[in-house]
């Protein structure tokens, strides 16, 4: 299984509301990523976990909260999001290569419009 | 700031046409450069990493070189078709760790047949 799966899909959101997005993986790989992009913008790291631990915090409002409940599992909570928060949504995970490099493989992403 | 560059922006090719185009990233502590391939509505597809001066990675008809001393990484396709439609991206780890990818802002290929 070498899939990086996200769900949903889409996602329509009020400014009030709470939601969660949630990313699987079954590679074994131990450090994963949330990502933001907007269109026509390059996707832009929020955050990453290594090991179940939060190890990068990209300076993200704490309206998006991540969660790492186990090594195949990552969550995004939604809370009070703001209209400008619409966009893409991608997960990722990574495995280590020879030297430090590390390769990450991507969801398809949550498109996410807050309303 | 790490600041990944690409050009050009957008690309439209015939069918069996050969093309390339190039990333930029600050030649000092280079680590890695990746190159990705994203279809619409899909996952992007990581195609090559590349961490080695003169560095050249082949996948089919997709190959890329690396030049660390100047900062910059082609990706050439050679025979185009319409499948390879999609969005070429770039990226290379940030400073603050070798898991943060900073992205350029991709190349846009249309492949018409």
């Amino acid at each position: 299984d070498t899939e990086v799966t996200q769900t949903p899909k889409h996602l329509v959101m009020g400014m009030t509301n709470k939601k969660s997005l949630k990313c699987e993986q079954h590679m074994g790989h131990r450090a994963m990523y949330w990502y933001k992009q907007k269109a026509k913008k390059p996707p832009e790291l929020m955050f990453v976990y290594s090991y179940e631990k939060l190890s990068i915090n990209e300076s993200v409002p704490s309206r998006f909260s991540p969660e790492c409940p186990n090594s195949s599992l990552l969550n995004l909570h939604l809370h009070a999001l703001q209209p400008e928060d619409s966009a893409l949504y991608l997960c990722a995970s990574s495995r280590k290569l020879a030297g430090d490099s590390y390769e990450q493989y991507f969801g398809p992403g949550t498109r996410l419009t807050v309303t | 700031i790490l600041n990944v560059e690409q050009s050009p922006q957008s690309l439209h090719v015939q069918e069996g046409d050969s093309t390339n185009f190039t990333c930029s990233f600050p030649s000092s502590n280079f680590y890695a450069l990746h190159w990705y391939r994203w279809e619409t509505a899909k996952s992007p597809e990581a195609l090559f990493v590349m961490t080695l001066n003169g560095d050249e990675k082949k996948k089919g008809r997709i190959s890329a070189t690396l030049n660390t001393k100047e900062g910059y990484s082609y990706l050439y396709i050679k025979g185009s078709q319409p499948e390879d439609s999609a969005t070429y991206l770039c990226a290379s780890p940030g400073d603050t760790g070798f898991q943060k990818l900073v992205f350029g802002t991709g190349t846009r290929l249309l492949v018409s047949p």
